[in-house]
């Protein structure tokens, strides 16, 4: 099986433009959250949706940031106009409502605003 | 003040060394994860701990949930290079059951040979 795709795997741009991430979450899965990561913050939740609905968005940093799921197998995180301290791994993850409650995670975005 | 709270932050040791690292919770844990994550790459589930006292061990890995004082531990044993890596803790504190965690700064571990 797939597992959580996401593209693309590097972006490297300037401040002012815009920034689109975008994740594939596995097939059956009716949860996906974003994270980014950081040295100075570690991990953290930035939104998270459950079919295709978004829950709770408590964690995106500023209105630079939106996401959407137009759909259940894909969804965007775009940042507008991008900062230098917008520079992280970004982090998509798919889950279902179950007994162990696992994440699965794709393998990041890196993100450099220059 | 991180709600998950990871020590040590940074682990080197000799090839063959047990280590243990702790990750400790200021909120009451419905379920605890432990993942690794190798630089550049995404986290890769090890286990998962639910029960006060649960006890799970893959290959020499083994991860324990004391559920009374909110702390997990996972201990390795005999280190090899490929167990080198950032270990996170990751806890559902909110009893979801689906998956929203809050994760702790992670602990980098570094295996001499």
């Amino acid at each position: 099986d797939a597992g959580v795709i996401q593209s693309p795997r590097h972006e490297v741009t300037e401040m002012g433009q815009e920034v689109t991430l975008r994740c594939k979450p596995i097939s059956g899965h009716d949860y996906l959250f974003w994270y980014r990561q950081t040295m100075m913050r570690g991990l953290e939740l930035l939104i998270y949706f459950n079919n295709n609905v978004p829950i709770d968005d408590s964690g995106m940093p500023e209105d630079r940031f939106s996401a959407k799921m137009p759909n259940a197998s894909f969804s965007t995180l775009k940042i507008q106009p991008s900062e230098p301290r917008d520079s992280a791994v970004y982090f998509c993850a798919s889950s279902f409502l179950g007994v162990t409650g696992e994440l699965f995670f794709g393998e990041g975005s890196r993100l450099t605003v220059l | 003040s991180q709600e998950l709270e990871q020590s040590p932050q940074s682990l080197i040791v000799q090839e063959g060394k047990n280590l243990t690292i702790n990750c400790t919770s200021s909120k009451t844990l419905y379920g605890l994860y432990w993942y690794k994550q190798k630089y550049g790459e995404g986290l890769i589930f090890l286990m998962m701990l639910q029960k006060g006292g649960e006890e799970k061990s893959h290959e020499k890995i083994t991860a324990k949930l004391d559920e009374k004082k909110q702390q997990s531990s996972l201990h390795i044993t005999a280190s090899q290079p490929s167990h080198a890596g950032i270990y996170l803790c990751g806890a559902d504190i909110g009893g979801t059951s689906y998956g929203k965690l809050t994760f702790g700064q992670g602990t980098i571990l570094t295996v001499h040979p």
